[in-house]
Protein backbone atom coordinates (compact mmCIF):
# COMPACT_ATOMS: atom_id res chain seq x y z
CA UNK A 1 0.00 0.00 0.00
CA UNK A 2 0.67 3.56 -0.48
CA UNK A 3 1.99 3.87 -3.54
CA UNK A 4 2.73 7.07 -4.85
CA UNK A 5 3.56 7.63 -8.70
CA UNK A 6 5.27 10.23 -10.82
CA UNK A 7 5.27 10.98 -14.55
CA UNK A 8 7.02 10.97 -16.62
CA UNK A 9 10.43 9.39 -14.80
CA UNK A 10 12.20 11.81 -16.95
CA UNK A 11 11.62 14.76 -19.48
CA UNK A 12 14.39 16.59 -21.61
CA UNK A 13 12.89 19.72 -22.97
CA UNK A 14 14.12 23.23 -24.70
CA UNK A 15 14.43 26.09 -23.32
CA UNK A 16 11.11 28.25 -23.10
CA UNK A 17 9.16 25.49 -23.30
CA UNK A 18 6.38 24.05 -20.44
CA UNK A 19 6.74 20.99 -18.50
CA UNK A 20 3.88 19.17 -16.58
CA UNK A 21 4.91 16.67 -13.93
CA UNK A 22 1.44 14.21 -12.30
CA UNK A 23 2.07 12.88 -8.90
CA UNK A 24 -0.78 10.42 -8.22
CA UNK A 25 -1.56 8.28 -5.00
CA UNK A 26 -2.69 5.20 -6.26
CA UNK A 27 -4.07 3.52 -3.35
CA UNK A 28 -5.13 5.91 -0.76
CA UNK A 29 -6.48 9.45 -0.83
CA UNK A 30 -4.17 12.26 -0.50
CA UNK A 31 -5.68 15.46 0.95
CA UNK A 32 -2.22 17.30 1.13
CA UNK A 33 0.86 16.59 -1.50
CA UNK A 34 4.36 18.07 -1.39
CA UNK A 35 6.41 18.86 -4.52
CA UNK A 36 10.39 18.97 -3.65
CA UNK A 37 13.49 19.65 -5.90
CA UNK A 38 16.58 18.35 -5.07
CA UNK A 39 20.37 19.20 -6.53
CA UNK A 40 22.94 15.87 -6.72
CA UNK A 41 24.02 14.87 -3.72
CA UNK A 42 22.11 17.18 -1.67
CA UNK A 43 19.05 17.04 0.60
CA UNK A 44 15.51 17.39 -0.37
CA UNK A 45 14.25 21.24 -0.52
CA UNK A 46 10.38 21.23 -0.16
CA UNK A 47 8.95 23.92 -3.20
CA UNK A 48 5.07 24.06 -2.18
CA UNK A 49 2.56 22.19 -0.19
CA UNK A 50 -0.94 21.54 -1.97
CA UNK A 51 -4.23 21.18 -0.26
CA UNK A 52 -6.69 19.35 -2.60
CA UNK A 53 -9.15 21.83 -3.56
CA UNK A 54 -7.43 24.99 -2.98
CA UNK A 55 -4.29 27.27 -3.64
CA UNK A 56 -0.72 25.47 -3.06
CA UNK A 57 1.49 27.15 -0.43
CA UNK A 58 4.80 28.15 -1.99
CA UNK A 59 8.58 28.12 0.27
CA UNK A 60 9.99 31.44 0.54
CA UNK A 61 11.86 31.91 -2.66
CA UNK A 62 10.02 30.07 -4.67
CA UNK A 63 8.30 31.85 -7.89
CA UNK A 64 4.65 30.65 -7.98
CA UNK A 65 3.86 31.80 -10.95
CA UNK A 66 7.14 29.75 -12.43
CA UNK A 67 6.19 26.56 -11.02
CA UNK A 68 2.53 26.36 -11.00
CA UNK A 69 0.74 23.73 -8.85
CA UNK A 70 -2.86 22.02 -9.08
CA UNK A 71 -4.14 19.50 -6.54
CA UNK A 72 -6.91 18.83 -8.61
CA UNK A 73 -8.29 15.41 -7.10
CA UNK A 74 -7.86 13.67 -3.95
CA UNK A 75 -5.45 11.48 -5.75
CA UNK A 76 -3.94 13.87 -8.48
CA UNK A 77 -1.25 16.53 -8.26
CA UNK A 78 0.38 18.40 -10.80
CA UNK A 79 3.34 20.69 -11.24
CA UNK A 80 4.32 22.49 -14.47
CA UNK A 81 7.34 24.21 -14.77
CA UNK A 82 6.34 27.42 -16.70
CA UNK A 83 8.95 29.21 -19.50
CA UNK A 84 11.67 26.49 -18.14
CA UNK A 85 15.18 27.29 -18.68
CA UNK A 86 18.58 25.22 -17.73
CA UNK A 87 18.31 26.62 -13.86
CA UNK A 88 15.28 24.63 -13.85
CA UNK A 89 16.98 21.11 -14.56
CA UNK A 90 16.74 19.13 -11.70
CA UNK A 91 15.44 15.72 -9.90
CA UNK A 92 11.60 16.76 -8.45
CA UNK A 93 10.02 14.46 -6.23
CA UNK A 94 6.54 14.66 -4.85
CA UNK A 95 5.13 13.10 -1.81
CA UNK A 96 1.85 12.48 -0.48
CA UNK A 97 0.29 12.59 3.29
CA UNK A 98 -2.77 9.94 3.75
CA UNK A 99 -6.29 11.88 4.22
CA UNK A 100 -7.43 10.20 7.82
CA UNK A 101 -3.86 9.05 8.49
CA UNK A 102 -1.33 10.11 11.15
CA UNK A 103 1.62 11.68 9.76
CA UNK A 104 3.79 9.79 7.31
CA UNK A 105 5.01 11.36 3.73
CA UNK A 106 4.85 8.38 0.83
CA UNK A 107 7.01 9.54 -2.13
CA UNK A 108 7.47 9.03 -5.73
CA UNK A 109 10.52 8.30 -7.73
CA UNK A 110 10.76 11.51 -9.11
CA UNK A 111 10.98 12.73 -11.91
CA UNK A 112 14.24 14.34 -14.01
CA UNK A 113 13.82 17.34 -15.69
CA UNK A 114 16.99 18.26 -18.22
CA UNK A 115 15.99 21.96 -19.81
CA UNK A 116 18.87 22.78 -22.74
CA UNK B 1 11.63 27.09 12.39
CA UNK B 2 13.24 23.63 13.00
CA UNK B 3 16.57 22.59 12.38
CA UNK B 4 17.94 18.66 11.71
CA UNK B 5 21.74 17.67 11.62
CA UNK B 6 22.54 14.53 10.38
CA UNK B 7 26.15 12.78 10.45
CA UNK B 8 28.07 11.32 9.51
CA UNK B 9 27.54 12.50 5.89
CA UNK B 10 29.72 9.66 4.34
CA UNK B 11 30.07 5.69 6.21
CA UNK B 12 31.67 3.01 4.61
CA UNK B 13 31.17 -0.61 6.73
CA UNK B 14 32.03 -4.33 6.00
CA UNK B 15 29.14 -6.62 4.93
CA UNK B 16 27.90 -8.06 7.97
CA UNK B 17 28.38 -5.38 10.37
CA UNK B 18 26.25 -2.21 11.84
CA UNK B 19 25.74 0.89 10.89
CA UNK B 20 24.49 3.63 12.89
CA UNK B 21 23.48 7.12 12.27
CA UNK B 22 22.20 10.26 14.68
CA UNK B 23 20.28 13.10 13.63
CA UNK B 24 19.97 15.70 15.91
CA UNK B 25 16.81 18.29 16.44
CA UNK B 26 16.61 21.61 18.00
CA UNK B 27 12.39 21.98 18.00
CA UNK B 28 10.92 20.36 21.20
CA UNK B 29 7.28 20.09 20.05
CA UNK B 30 8.41 17.75 17.34
CA UNK B 31 6.93 14.21 18.00
CA UNK B 32 7.25 12.20 14.53
CA UNK B 33 10.57 11.19 13.04
CA UNK B 34 10.82 9.05 10.00
CA UNK B 35 13.98 7.74 8.02
CA UNK B 36 14.27 7.44 4.42
CA UNK B 37 16.59 5.52 2.03
CA UNK B 38 17.57 6.74 -1.16
CA UNK B 39 18.76 4.95 -4.02
CA UNK B 40 20.07 6.48 -7.08
CA UNK B 41 17.96 7.90 -9.32
CA UNK B 42 14.73 7.04 -6.89
CA UNK B 43 12.48 9.10 -4.68
CA UNK B 44 12.82 8.25 -0.69
CA UNK B 45 11.81 5.26 0.54
CA UNK B 46 10.24 5.06 4.11
CA UNK B 47 12.17 2.26 6.14
CA UNK B 48 11.06 3.26 9.68
CA UNK B 49 9.79 6.26 11.76
CA UNK B 50 9.01 6.82 15.83
CA UNK B 51 6.64 8.57 17.53
CA UNK B 52 7.75 10.65 20.31
CA UNK B 53 6.15 8.48 22.74
CA UNK B 54 8.04 5.38 22.59
CA UNK B 55 11.83 5.56 23.03
CA UNK B 56 13.01 2.49 20.00
CA UNK B 57 11.09 0.73 17.71
CA UNK B 58 12.49 -2.13 15.81
CA UNK B 59 11.59 -4.26 12.15
CA UNK B 60 14.09 -6.80 11.53
CA UNK B 61 17.36 -5.72 11.23
CA UNK B 62 16.53 -1.51 11.46
CA UNK B 63 16.17 -0.28 14.62
CA UNK B 64 15.62 3.22 15.23
CA UNK B 65 15.80 5.08 18.74
CA UNK B 66 14.50 8.15 20.68
CA UNK B 67 16.26 10.79 23.13
CA UNK B 68 13.71 13.46 23.76
CA UNK B 69 15.93 14.99 26.45
CA UNK B 70 18.75 15.62 24.47
CA UNK B 71 16.56 15.48 21.19
CA UNK B 72 18.63 13.53 19.32
CA UNK B 73 17.31 9.80 17.47
CA UNK B 74 19.44 7.12 15.24
CA UNK B 75 19.32 4.73 12.91
CA UNK B 76 20.66 1.13 13.43
CA UNK B 77 21.45 -1.41 10.80
CA UNK B 78 22.53 -4.83 11.85
CA UNK B 79 24.39 -7.32 9.61
CA UNK B 80 24.54 -4.61 6.71
CA UNK B 81 24.04 -6.47 3.17
CA UNK B 82 25.08 -4.60 0.03
CA UNK B 83 21.82 -3.97 -1.07
CA UNK B 84 22.07 -1.57 2.47
CA UNK B 85 23.99 0.84 0.33
CA UNK B 86 22.08 4.25 -0.53
CA UNK B 87 21.67 7.42 0.91
CA UNK B 88 19.19 7.71 4.37
CA UNK B 89 17.73 11.08 5.60
CA UNK B 90 16.45 11.49 9.08
CA UNK B 91 13.33 14.26 9.26
CA UNK B 92 11.66 15.88 12.03
CA UNK B 93 8.07 17.07 12.11
CA UNK B 94 5.69 18.63 15.10
CA UNK B 95 2.15 18.09 14.65
CA UNK B 96 0.16 16.93 11.94
CA UNK B 97 -0.20 19.01 9.18
CA UNK B 98 3.46 20.20 9.06
CA UNK B 99 6.34 20.07 6.73
CA UNK B 100 8.93 17.79 6.82
CA UNK B 101 12.69 19.10 8.25
CA UNK B 102 15.47 16.81 6.24
CA UNK B 103 18.72 15.92 7.37
CA UNK B 104 21.41 16.26 5.48
CA UNK B 105 21.66 12.58 4.45
CA UNK B 106 24.01 10.05 5.01
CA UNK B 107 25.69 7.82 2.43
CA UNK B 108 26.31 4.71 3.52
CA UNK B 109 28.42 1.94 1.66
CA UNK B 110 28.47 -1.63 2.42
CA UNK B 111 31.68 -3.00 1.19
CA UNK B 112 31.41 -6.64 0.22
Amino acid sequence: GAVVSQHPSWVICKSGTSVKIECRSLDFQATTMFWYRQFPKQSLMLMATSNEGSKATYEQGVEKDKFLINHASLTLSTLTVTSAHPEDSSFYICSARVAGGYNEQFFGPGTRLTVL
Amino acid sequence: GENVEQHPSTLSVQEGDSAVIKCTYSDSASNYFPWYKQELGKGPQLIIDIRSNVGEKKDQRIAVTLNKTAKHFSLHITETQPEDSAVYFCAATASWGNQFYFGTGTSLTVIP
